[in-house]
Parts: structure tokens; sequence; C-alpha cells
């Protein structure tokens, strides 16, 4: 596709539940992001894949949080056993540099907005 | 660590009229700062991005400023139009230790009203 593409758009779960987020990201983009958003609030920092590798995880809120880019394309972001706290929209964005090009501009997807009941 | 402050909050005006979003970060040390539009519902759209060794940019009615000795920036919207309806954000890319990740202000949710 033309863009950075994840699935679902909308997903609510009961408390206790785990749930998979769906990140593609735009081909052949080397670099991909996860930001978590919550209500009013700007977008923070989880993680950071340079292809397969996972670099950087150091925004991950707690060891509930599991991120994978196994093949170097589509990432998954895990949450398992969700709390409340964990609602919010969940965004990924593609670069097609690394990020040590620090000017390479990010391409971010629509988000999932996650809901935890 | 970086902070990003956006003042202010929320912002509503009538059309035609020239407006200013403000953004402060902590850490003067930053590689790059982005201007972003949010429409509800939707992901990040950039608008502009201005390296640290610039001063502005400009792309059509919007100009963003940056003073990065003071940790300023500014956006300036000419004309505003209903359709320009939107939460900015502002983030900056560097500072408080991190060489890539982007940190974020709240952001100002803009309503321009026909």
């Amino acid at each position: 596709g033309a863009g950075v593409s994840q699935s679902p758009r909308y997903k609510v779960a009961k408390r206790g539940q785990d749930v998979a987020l769906r990140c593609d990201p735009i081909s052949g983009h080397v670099s991909l992001f996860w930001y978590q958003q919550a209500l009013g609030q700007g977008p923070e920092f989880l993680t950071y894949f340079q292809n397969e590798a996972q670099l950087d995880k150091s925004g991950l809120p707690s060891d509930r949080f599991f991120a994978e880019r196994p093949e170097g394309s589509v990432s998954t972001l895990k949450i398992q056993r969700t709390q409340q706290e964990d609602s919010a929209v969940y965004l990924c964005a593609s670069s097609y540099r690394t990020a040590s090009d620090y000017n390479s501009p990010l391409h971010f997807g629509n988000g999932t907005r996650l809901t935890v009941t | 660590k970086q902070e990003v402050t956006q003042i202010p909050a929320a912002l509503s005006v009538p059309e035609g009229e020239n407006l200013v979003l403000n953004c402060s970060f902590t850490d003067s040390a930053i590689y790059n700062l982005q201007w972003f539009r949010q429409d509800p519902g939707k992901g990040l759209t950039s608008l502009l991005l201005i390296q640290s060794s610039q001063r502005e940019q400009t792309s059509g009615r919007l100009n963003a400023s940056l003073d990065k000795s003071s940790g300023r920036s500014t956006l300036y919207i000419a004309a505003s139009q209903p359709g320009d309806s939107a939460t900015y954000l502002c983030a900056v890319r560097g500072g408080g230790g991190s060489n890539y990740k982007l940190t974020f202000g709240k952001g100002t949710l803009l309503t321009v009203n026909p």
C-alpha cells in the first residue's frame, strides 16, 4: 500500500485479556517505531526497530508489553493481561532510513485505538 | 529528560485570521523540530521539519521558526481556513539523552470557524 497500515483500527478488550496490534510499514522502510498516545496527550515513544533488530525498547511501560518484527517488515505489538491504563491509541511509524539519519521523515499510520474495559 | 510544552492548549478563531502556535522544549541539544497535524481518528501528518541549523521553514500558508538556544518554536498560519481545524503537535528529536526518539508536546487544538 501507499502508507503505513495498522490493524485493527479499534480493539475493545476486557481487563486481563491479551491483545496483538499489527503494523504494516511502507515497503522497504528500514526503521519502525511504536508510540502510545493517551487521550489528550502527545504520543510517547515505546520501541524502535531497525530492520528485524529491536534497538531500543526503553519506552515499553512494563514487561506485559512485547514487540517484534521477525522479518524486518510487519511488526506486532503484544500486550498481555491488559489493564485499564493501557487504553490509548497505538501509533506505528516507519522511515526509509535508519534512525541515525535524524532528518529522515517519519510516516505515521492511523493507529489502533485500544479500549480496556 | 526532554520536555515539550505547547501553548495554548486550545484556540478558536474566525476564518481568515492569522494565528501563532507556540512550542517550547527544555533541552536545546536537538537535531530537529517537527510540526505535525492530527485529525480526529487519524495518524500524524508532518507539516514542517526544521533542522537544528535552520531558523525557519515555510510551506504554503505555514511558517515555522526555531530558536534553538532559547528552546522555542512557533508555527504561524496565515489566512486560516475551516479545513485547518485539527490538533497541531510539536515534536523534537534529540535532547535528554535520546538520539532519535521524538518527544511530543500535548498539542494545540485549533478550531477555525466559518
